[in-house]
Parts: structure tokens; C-alpha cells; sequence
């Protein structure tokens, strides 16, 4: 049972363009989380998804990301412009249901120039 | 809301020693608590889930207990090596009724095994 899969693992960027983080849940896990982590700061929420649904968005900014999962493939973290700030470690993690073990991913090491 | 914290930040030892990693969470009303160890450059590994219902949890050189009452969790690692080097995470979630998919990190502890 292959665990948590994120691709790229490691992706460059320039103020401006766009970032796409693909993430792959484990088998028969239907709960997706993003999560951020910033140069020297703990690991922060951004969004909570269920197939074809987002639960709980609360931590993402409020332009420019946006994130789902839809019916078939893996969920999508999109950064629109993306700034110097974005430069961070996004990680997903997953879970069969939504008060269960988490289950966390390599991480995107994403770098804006 | 949910605040999380660890202490200490650092901690450096000699191999062989037994140590104890401390969390604190301010609402005690959650389903339960994680602890995590991130490699450098790398993501998550779960060590340990305590359930609101347990008191601990074991796997291996690693125990982990959780006090609801005094908001409290320990990670207790036996006979450290130095493979054991690495930053260790506690996550609690948000407590009853929040959404329970946003788990609030503390800082970590950053571990250092001297061999």
C-alpha cells in the first residue's frame, strides 16, 4: 500500500507564474489536508478536502490559492502570481476518516525567484 | 481555540540516555493527539495516535502518554540511538465540534543524539 504521494517534490517558480502541488492520497483514504511550512515556522492548516468537497478552508489566504479534489485523480494546491512569500514546504496528508491518523506526505519544496 | 506548544525547542544527548518530550494543548476537549517526526528536508512520519479515551500509547523504544486534564502529552523515548535524530512534532485538533481535519502544530523539538 503505497503511502502519501506528492509530486513535484521539488519545483521553481518566478514572481508571477503559476504552481500547481499534485497530491495522492493512500488507498481508500477519501479526507485530504494541506498543510504549509514556512522557513523557521511550524507546520500551519490550510484546507481540508473530501472528494469533490472542501470542508474547511479556514487557513488558506483568501487570493490567489485555491485547492480541490475532484471525483477521479489527485487533489490540486493551486498558487495564482505567486510571490517570494509562497517560497515554503506544502505538505499533504490524508486519512480514511476525518478524526483518524493523519498520514502526511514528502512534501513540495516550492521556491519563488 | 487551540494552541499548541513544545518544550524544549532543542535537546542534545548522549546516546544511550532515556529522554521525555513535552506538549501542551489548551483545550482539552479533542478526540486525540499525534506526535510526528520530521528529517531534515523531509516530510512527516507518524509515530504515535493517543486516543481521548487512552492514557498511552506504546511502539517500540517510544511511549506516549496524554493528560486531557492538565492538557498535557509526553513522548518518551528509551535508550536513545543516534538514528533517533530528528525534530518531533505534537499535533492536537481543534476541540469538539470544530472541524476535526485541522490539526494545530507545535513548534517541535529538535533532537540531537551524540553517539
Amino acid at each position: 500500500n503505497a503511502g502519501v504521494m506528492q509530486n513535484p517534490r521539488h519545483l521553481v517558480r518566478r514572481r508571477g507564474q503559476e504552481a500547481r502541488l499534485r497530491c495522492s492520497p493512500m488507498k481508500g483514504h477519501s479526507h485530504v489536508y494541506w498543510y504549509r511550512q514556512l522557513p523557521e515556522e511550524g507546520l500551519k492548516f490550510m484546507v481540508y478536502l473530501q472528494k469533490e468537497n472542501i470542508i474547511d478552508e479556514s487557513g488558506m489566504p483568501k487570493e490567489r490559492f485555491s485547492a480541490e479534489f475532484p471525483k477521479e485523480g489527485p487533489s490540486i494546491l493551486r498558487i495564482q502570481q505567486v510571490v517570494r512569500g509562497d517560497s515554503a514546504a506544502y505538505f499533504c496528508a490524508s486519512s480514511p476518516t476525518h478524526s483518524n491518523e493523519q498520514f502526511f506526505g514528502p512534501g513540495t519544496r516550492l521556491t519563488v525567484l | 481555540k487551540q494552541e499548541v506548544t513544545q518544550i524544549p525547542a532543542a535537546l542534545s544527548v548522549p546516546e544511550g540516555e532515556n529522554l521525555v518530550l513535552n506538549c501542551s494543548f489548551t483545550d482539552s476537549a479533542i478526540y486525540n493527539l499525534q506526535w510526528f517526526r520530521q528529517d531534515p528536508g523531509k516530510g512527516l512520519t507518524s509515530l504515535l495516535l493517543i486516543q481521548s479515551s487512552q492514557r498511552e500509547q506504546t511502539s517500540g523504544r517510544l511511549n506516549a502518554s496524554l493528560d486531557k486534564s492538565s492538557g498535557r502529552s509526553t513522548l518518551y523515548i528509551a535508550a536513545s540511538q543516534p538514528g533517533d535524530s530528528a525534530t518531533y512534532l505534537c499535533a492536537a485538533p481543534p476541540p469538539y465540534g470544530g472541524s476535526q481535519g485541522n490539526l494545530i502544530f507545535g513548534k517541535g523539538t529538535k533532537l540531537s543524539v551524540k553517539p
